[in-house]
């Protein structure tokens, strides 16, 4: 069972635009979600994160939106840039659970800016 | 500082053989996770150590698959006999031990091609 869902498999933004990659949840415990941001033959790389407590986390051009009620949360991206194209992976975590820092990843979304 | 390492980076067996992977974590980290990502999908969690001691494996085939940290430093994931749906790329990480949620630093990952 998917517990983070990734419904867009792909997005493509003109350079200097907005990136937007949305990300849903089903399971209520989690309380700690993260972006991960993975380029060809290498391995994830954190990107940012945010806490149940909060609704926004903002890093740079990266920020990140938390809507619990709706189990859903986005990454936004501005303004995008060509080396951002990547694929992005969300995730989540349930500190509270035995294996406390277990990561529940989505399936990626694969951005793509064109100069 | 070095980052988590692992070899071979690239596989390919027959189905039936065994095969095993390597992975060095980023010095002083106590937790190790090796993940699975097959194409297509988010990375998932196999086995997670803590020091030499396995904290989760729900999630390991184990009448296939096993894995070891010896002396809680490197690690080993191995498969035997391999199986046609065991083609994946497999992901090692490493976190500190500090409480609450720690960042998950990734290794570049073992592509497995079984035929």
């Amino acid at each position: 069972d998917q517990q983070v869902k990734q419904n867009s498999p792909s997005l493509s933004v003109q350079e200097g635009r907005i990136s937007i990659l949305n990300c849903d949840y089903t399971n209520s415990m989690f309380d700690y979600f993260l972006w991960y941001k993975k380029y060809p033959a290498e391995g994830p790389t954190f990107l940012i994160s945010i806490s149940s407590i909060k609704d926004k986390n903002e890093d740079g051009r990266f920020t990140v939106f938390l809507n619990k009620s709706a189990k859903h949360l986005s990454l936004h991206i501005v303004p995008s840039q060509p080396g951002d194209s990547a694929v992005y992976f969300c995730a989540a975590s349930n500190p509270l659970e035995a294996g406390a820092n277990n990561l529940f990843f989505g399936t990626g979304t694969r951005l793509t800016v064109i100069p | 500082e070095a980052g988590v390492a692992q070899s071979p980076r690239y596989k390919i067996i027959e189905k039936r053989q065994s095969v095993a992977f390597w992975c060095n974590p980023i010095s002083g980290h106590a937790t190790l996770y090796w993940y699975q990502q097959i194409l297509g999908q988010g990375p998932k969690l196999l086995i997670q150590f803590q020091n030499n001691g396995v904290v989760d494996d729900s999630q390991l085939p184990k009448d296939r698959f096993s894995a070891e940290r010896l002396k809680g430093v490197d690690s080993t994931l191995k498969i035997q006999p391999a199986k046609l749906e065991d083609s994946a790329v497999y992901l090692c990480a490493s976190s500190l031990d500090r409480g609450g949620y720690n960042e998950q630093f990734f290794g570049p990952g073992t592509r497995l091609t079984v035929l």
